[in-house]
């Protein structure tokens, strides 16, 4: 594809189940990178992707985060327990050089 | 830990108005700086990035300025139009010996054109 895609585009949940986001990068493109954005703020760091491994994951507010990649293009985030407080969109981002490119974000809901 | 401002939080202006909307970081050692375009319920679109070497960028209607060494850049948006109205969002990459870096973001400046 030409873009950054992410699926589901929205995921509503309850408190305490596990959520699965995906991300599919820019062909050919090795940094990958995941953001949060909460209501009225600017998106915040989570982890990073060089290849297939974490270059810095110091973002993962906790354990209940996790994100892999194991084929260095398409990443999945996992949210374990998730908590009311989860509640964001979750932004992916690839690059190659300078310029990082967003997808749309999923839109995540914990009830 | 780098901390990005940006000042105002939303701006609401008539059309045509030329623009300035200001970023402040706190650790100048930046490679570069960009800023982003945000529509409601959409992703971020880089607009302008500004290499740590650079003092300015131009594109169409807009010029980002970069002043590293007291950690300020501006975004000027020339005769606005209703269609400029979203979010803008300042965000930093630290020098970390390489092109590639988590990016640290400012809270963005909600603008609001109107005809």
């Amino acid at each position: 594809g030409a873009g950054v895609s992410q699926t589901p585009s929205n995921k509503v949940t309850e408190k305490g189940k596990y959520v699965e986001l995906r991300c599919d990068p820019i062909s050919g493109h090795t940094a990958l990178y995941w953001y949060r954005q909460s209501l009225g703020q600017g998106p915040e760091f989570l982890i990073y992707f060089q290849g297939t491994g974490a270059a810095d994951d110091s973002g993962l507010p906790n354990d209940r985060f996790f994100a892999v990649r194991p084929e260095g293009s398409v990443s999945t985030l996992k949210i374990q327990r998730t908590e009311r407080g989860d509640s964001a969109v979750y932004l992916c981002a690839s690059s190659e050089a300078n310029t990082q490119y967003f997808g749309p974000g999923t839109r995540l809901t914990v009830l | 830990k780098q901390e990005v401002t940006q000042i105002p939080a939303a701006l609401s202006v008539p059309e045509g108005e030329n623009l300035v909307l200001n970023c402040s970081f706190t650790d100048s050692a930046i490679y570069n700086l960009q800023w982003f375009r945000q529509d409601p319920g959409k992703g971020l679109t880089s607009l302008l990035l500004i290499q740590s070497s650079q003092r300015e960028q131009t594109s169409g209607r807009l010029n980002a300025s970069l002043d590293k060494s007291s950690g300020r850049s501006t975004l000027y948006i020339a005769a606005s139009q209703p269609g400029d109205s979203a979010t803008y969002l300042c965000a930093v990459v630290l020098d970390r010996g390489s092109t590639l870096g988590r990016l640290y973001f400012g809270r963005g400046t909600q603008l609001t054109v109107w005809p």
